[in-house]
């Protein structure tokens, strides 16, 4: 597609519920990213996948968060048994590849996931 | 550990003027820096971005100063246009390992009134 898609644009979910987000970056990106934005907060890194190395899982926050990408196509996150202070946006991107320094990406406009 | 700041949560200028956004960073090892801006229900978009070795980008309207031995930088927009309300996160790249790894600031929500 021409941009990166993102889906569901929102979620609503009950508190302890697993939640998984798609994300569909560019085709020919190689590079994909996933942060997120609580209220008042900047972005935070959580994870990026580059081709077929292994993922840089660093930035996740707790072992209830994992992500998977099929390739260098479509990437879901998943967040098990949900928490209220899991409530934020979720925020994809995709670039060429790591050697552009941010330049390069292109966000997706997010999932809003709320957990109530 | 807040380590890239931006203090300013908005900004309301007059369309033609200049607008001033700034941001401070406290980890020595950012050696590259962007702004990114974003509209409502959107994703951030690419603006503009300097590397430590320079001290200004210009491009266009938009121009970025950094300021290293303040940790400073800035990004200024000549003349202001109601279309640049947005808001605007400043975010800084480490060098080497993780570089990809972005940390942002909070933004600043830029008004630009006609």
């Amino acid at each position: 597609g021409a941009g990166v898609s993102q889906s569901p644009s929102n979620k609503v979910t009950e508190k302890g519920k697993d939640v998984e987000l798609r994300c569909d970056p560019i085709s020919g990106h190689t590079a994909l990213y996933w942060y997120r934005q609580r209220l008042g907060q900047g972005l935070e890194f959580l994870i990026y996948f580059q081709g077929n190395s292994a993922p840089d899982k660093s930035g996740l926050p707790s072992d209830r968060f994992s992500a998977e990408r099929t390739g260098e196509s479509v990437s879901t996150l998943t967040i098990q048994r949900t928490q209220q202070e899991d409530s934020a946006v979720y925020l994809c991107a995709s670039s060429l590849g790591t050697d552009r320094r941010g330049d390069g990406y292109t966000f997706g406009s997010g999932t809003r996931l709320t957990v109530v | 550990d807040q380590q890239v700041k931006q203090n300013s949560p908005s900004l309301s200028v007059q369309e033609g003027r200049i607008s001033i956004l700034n941001c401070d960073y406290t980890n020595s090892m950012f050696d590259y820096f962007l702004w990114y801006k974003k509209y409502p229900a959107e994703g951030p978009t690419f603006l503009i971005s300097i590397s430590s070795i320079k001290d200004k980008n210009e491009d266009g309207r938009f121009t970025v100063f950094l300021n290293k031995s303040a940790k400073h930088l800035s990004l200024h927009i000549v003349p202001s246009q109601p279309g640049d309300s947005a808001v605007y996160f400043c975010a800084a790249s480490p060098k080497n390992t993780g570089f990809q790894k972005l940390v942002f600031g909070t933004g600043t929500r830029l008004l630009v009134s006609p």
